[in-house]
């Protein structure tokens, strides 16, 4: 079956402006997780689900970003009033489930933000 | 708190050679270590994945090593090509992450030269 996919794979913005970001994951893998890489950086942790369900958003960086995801499939990353700090790769990822055992994450190719 | 470190940073060497990588966490409760590799525009390939209670894991020339009460892992490479030029990322699965994230290191550079 197909990988995770994101769209789309490039995106140049003006500061101020809201993107929405697009994550379509392994199908039957239930849950999802949104990383960012900023250039030069690590990964840093944005937020996961289990289905529909995000338990904990305190690892987005600010109320201006938001995630939502529908059906356990698809799910969107949203940021408002975009800043140029917000310019990055932000990845997706997908696993079977949350156990041990399951929980090799898959990535997609990522979607490059840039904020102008 | 988790941190992740992989040394070296960069690492160039020529086609054939064997190589380790190095990849240590501080803290040993862990659920697993997982090893990626990423290409420049693309997204991120798993490796390796060594449960807690494992001591290594193979695939092909890539051989996975945890010794989790020294905080340590290590990634080999044999006979090195150069489609195995790419960045190298260590990352780890705290136990008491709710959030089941992974906590990252900064990755290794890897060039394999011709």
């Amino acid at each position: 079956g197909a990988g995770v996919s994101q769209s789309p794979s490039n995106k140049v913005t003006e500061k101020g402006k809201d993107v929405e970001l697009r994550c379509d994951p392994i199908s039957g893998h239930t849950a999802l997780y949104w990383y960012r890489q900023s250039l030069g950086q690590g990964l840093e942790f944005l937020i996961y689900f289990q289905g529909n369900s995000a338990p904990d958003k305190s690892g987005l960086p600010s109320d201006r970003f938001s995630a939502e995801r529908t059906g356990g499939s698809v799910s969107t990353l949203t940021i408002q009033r975009t800043q140029q700090e917000d310019s990055a790769v932000y990845l997706c990822a997908s696993s079977l489930g949350l156990g041990a055992r399951t929980d090799t994450q898959y990535f997609g190719p990522g979607t490059r933000l840039t904020v102008l | 708190k988790q941190e992740v470190t992989q040394i070296p940073a960069a690492l160039s060497v020529p086609e054939g050679e064997n190589l380790v990588l190095n990849c240590s966490f501080t803290d040993s409760a862990i659920y697993n270590l997982q090893w990626f590799r990423q290409d420049p525009g693309k997204g991120l390939t798993s490796l390796l994945l060594i449960q807690s209670s494992q001591r290594e894991q193979t695939s092909g020339r890539l051989n996975a090593s945890l010794d989790k009460s020294s905080g340590r892992s290590t990634l080999y490479i044999a006979a090195s090509q150069p489609g195995d030029s790419a960045t190298y990322l260590c990352a780890v699965r705290p136990v008491w992450d709710s959030n089941y994230q992974l906590i990252w290191g900064a990755g290794t550079k890897l060039i394999i030269k011709p």
